[in-house]
């Protein structure tokens, strides 16, 4: 069963538009990591988080993890069609420090 | 340099079947990881190896299901009496260590008729 919510689950957006995709655990995160699917291909590594307030960013792509470490918000700005895809959260739950459990996705569209 | 590569991409069979899914990890990665994925799904994870040994298994369904390491580098998923329930994307992923991000391959898409 999936224990992570992503939300929301599609999303469509204009060229040059923000976004925000959201990723809850009822649970503390012992990691959370966001990675990003295109059809028919493995996961793109984005980015790790794993302090309570963390907030790290890449090219215009920023991802933060609250203090409680409960959730995390992945923010694109200045939307691109290439930024078109399933972005997925995953979460280190047990410590386990390998095993992780991830969200359904949240489809992204951009239309130019 | 080269990623995690998995063959074939691709594999239609029959139910009842045997089927055997390879994972080449990245060089020197010593962790290694098979997830599933089913349509709509994020990946479940299924096993974990350090080095030569699988260190959790405890994602694996049922004992149809077995993976090997034998040289600590490529691992094999098997999957035994194949079932229609079995049809999904098998994701492998490799790490330096664990506790590191972990690197996917293409998938597997498994399909049982």
């Amino acid at each position: 069963s999936q224990e992570l919510e992503q939300s929301p689950q599609s999303l469509i957006v204009q060229e040059g538009k923000n976004l925000t995709i959201n990723c809850t655990s009822s649970k503390t995160l012992y990691g959370l990591y966001w990675y990003k699917q295109k059809y028919g291909e493995g996961l793109i590594f984005l980015m790790m988080l794993q302090k309570g307030g963390e907030e790290k960013s890449h090219e215009k792509i920023t991802a933060k993890l609250d203090e409680k470490k409960q959730q995390s918000s992945l923010h694109i700005t200045a939307s691109q069609p290439s930024h078109a895809g399933i972005y997925l959260c995953g979460a280190d739950k047990s410590g386990s420090n390998y095993k992780l459990t991830f969200g359904k996705g949240t489809l992204l569209t951009v239309n130019p | 340099g080269a990623g995690v590569s998995q063959t074939p991409s691709n594999k239609v069979t029959e139910k009842g079947k045997y089927v055997e899914l390879r994972c080449d990890p990245i060089s020197g990665h010593t962790a290694l990881y098979w997830y599933r994925q089913s349509l709509g799904q994020g990946p479940e994870f299924l096993i974990y190896f350090q080095g030569t040994g699988a260190a959790d298994d405890s994602g694996l369904p049922n004992d149809r299901f077995f993976a090997v390491r034998p040289e600590g580098s490529v691992s094999t998923l098997k999957i035994q009496r194949t079932e229609r329930g079995d049809s999904a994307v098998y994701l492998c992923a490799s790490s330096l260590v664990q506790h590191n991000e972990q690197f996917f391959g293409p998938g597997t898409r498994l399909t049982v008729l």
